[in-house]
């Protein structure tokens, strides 16, 4: 089975503060992508970082890493110094050659930064 | 900028009112996809384009369709709007799958539709 767990519904953090979001996976298929995408109340989802299975060094961009741990099936999202920006809904999402390439998302982590 | 656009941001239709959402795209993705997204969810894949080929989700309603006349534009239809329709319908594109990197899906504003 293929499948994306993240356990936060929501969470809080301080402006200017790091915040780790948390992301496990499940599959069988060795070659597989991670995705992050953030979702304001806008509603439009926003691309943030990509994992590839076989990538040897965790995926940066700008204030966003992942960190990768494949040995746990984890791909946690780090966001460095919190913005108010920031705020929104966050899905962690999977693709596999099993899914035909279509992307499995988790539940979703609302996220609230507070100043 | 290229990018995905979705028309008309905001949809209200009646019970039973046929509608009809579309999608443009200038990224000229090979891969086009519509999601539902009910409030506080995740999004739910509705279907997909490889190009001109058509891919159904199992539990996709008959009352959904789409079209794609091509490569730039895509449309939802929903034939008889039921009040559970009633939700945020986001248009994606991503390039071929096989053709080489992540294929990460870039996605539209989004329509919001309401059922009277």
């Amino acid at each position: 089975a293929q499948k994306i767990t993240q356990t936060q519904p929501g969470m809080f953090v301080q402006e200017k503060e790091a915040v780790t979001l948390d992301c496990t996976y499940d599959t069988s298929d060795p070659s597989y992508g991670l995705f992050w995408y953030k979702q304001p109340s806008s509603g439009e989802m926003i691309f943030l970082i990509y994992q590839g299975s076989y990538d040897q060094q965790n995926a940066t961009e700008g204030r966003y890493s992942l960190n990768f741990q494949k040995a746990r099936k984890s791909a946690n999202l780090v966001i460095s110094a919190s913005q108010l920006g920031d705020s929104a809904m966050y899905f962690c999402a999977m693709r596999t050659r099993d899914s035909s390439y279509k992307l499995i998302f988790g539940s979703g982590t609302r996220l609230l930064v507070r100043p | 900028d290229a990018m995905v656009i979705q028309n008309p941001r905001y949809q209200v239709t009646q019970f039973g009112k046929p509608v009809t959402l579309s999608c443009s795209q200038t990224l000229n993705h090979n891969v086009m996809y519509w999601y539902q997204q009910k409030s506080s969810q995740a999004p739910k894949l509705l279907f997909h384009y490889y190009d001109k080929d058509f891919n159904n989700e199992a539990d996709t309603p008959d009352n959904f369709q789409s079209r794609r006349p091509n490569t730039s534009f895509c449309f939802l239809d929903i034939r008889s709007p039921g009040l559970g329709d009633a939700a945020m319908y986001l248009c994606a594109t991503s390039r071929l799958p096989g053709t080489g990197g992540s294929y990460e899906q870039y996605f539209g504003p989004g329509t919001r539709l309401t059922v009277t």
